[in-house]
């Protein structure tokens, strides 16, 4: 079975100052990576993923993220967050062969100006 | 990226009736589409995966007869809750894949969401 683990229900962050939500993950064979972000009443929204390549993978909006397989994890990361970053983030996975997707329970991110 | 769009955004409906969910992929063929149900403040539960022309499969613990899924065409699946009740109040959310080829093999697009409110 997979499963993905987000240990933070809430992350606070000053405007301006590095945003980093965590993420790790549990998947037979190599993973597929997403982090997807959703804000209130509406769906969700590709930020980025990790197939193969790369450790570090840039995606939208200025987030990042780290793929680090020793420690099964897929930190997202922003240097610097904006109060707009505000929402409700998803770290997901999937077998490379496979196509369902699981969710990690979600971390909501504020950032304060 | 490719677009997905859930139709209605908003539904209210009274106890007892059923209301049918829509979700077409707008640029791409979508061979497999699957259904969430979201809870408020928690994450996305897997309900079904429909596959074009057969039946969807089911999570456990998701009532199939509750739940009818038909997926008809390659860019049209459809989520109808059978005769609903209070309980049945949630953010359901599609999403569709393409399968692994193509320009967007591998990824999931997502809809909208539809909040369904049973009075």
């Amino acid at each position: 079975a997979q499963s993905v683990a987000q240990p933070e229900d809430q992350v606070n962050v000053a405007e301006g100052n590095p945003l980093t939500v965590k993420c790790t993950y549990s998947v037979s064979g190599n993973p597929y990576l997403f982090w997807y972000v959703q804000y209130p009443n509406r769906g969700l929204q590709f930020l980025l993923k990790y197939i193969t390549g790369d450790n570090l993978v840039k995606g939208s909006y200025g987030f990042e993220a780290e793929f680090n397989k020793s420690q099964t994890s897929f930190h997202l990361k922003k240097p610097s967050a904006l109060v707009s970053d505000s929402a409700l983030y998803f770290c997901a996975v999937r077998k490379a062969a496979g196509n369902k997707l699981t969710f990690g329970g979600g971390t909501r991110v504020l950032v304060k100006p | 990226g490719a677009v997905v769009s859930q139709h209605p955004s908003w539904v209210i409906c009274k106890s007892g009736t059923s209301v049918k969910i829509e979700c077409r992929s707008l640029d791409f063929q979508a061979t497999t589409m699957f259904w969430y149900r979201q809870f408020p403040k928690q994450s996305l539960m897997l309900m079904a995966t429909s596959n074009e022309g057969s039946k969807a499969t089911y999570e456990q613990g998701v009532e199939k007869d509750k739940f009818l899924i038909n997926h008809a065409s390659l860019t049209l699946s459809t989520l109808t809750v059978t005769s609903a009740h209070p309980e049945d109040s949630s953010f359901y959310i599609c999403s569709a894949s393409s399968g692994t080829g193509g320009a967007y093999g591998g990824e999931l697009f997502f809809g909208e969401g539809s909040r369904l409110t049973v009075l």
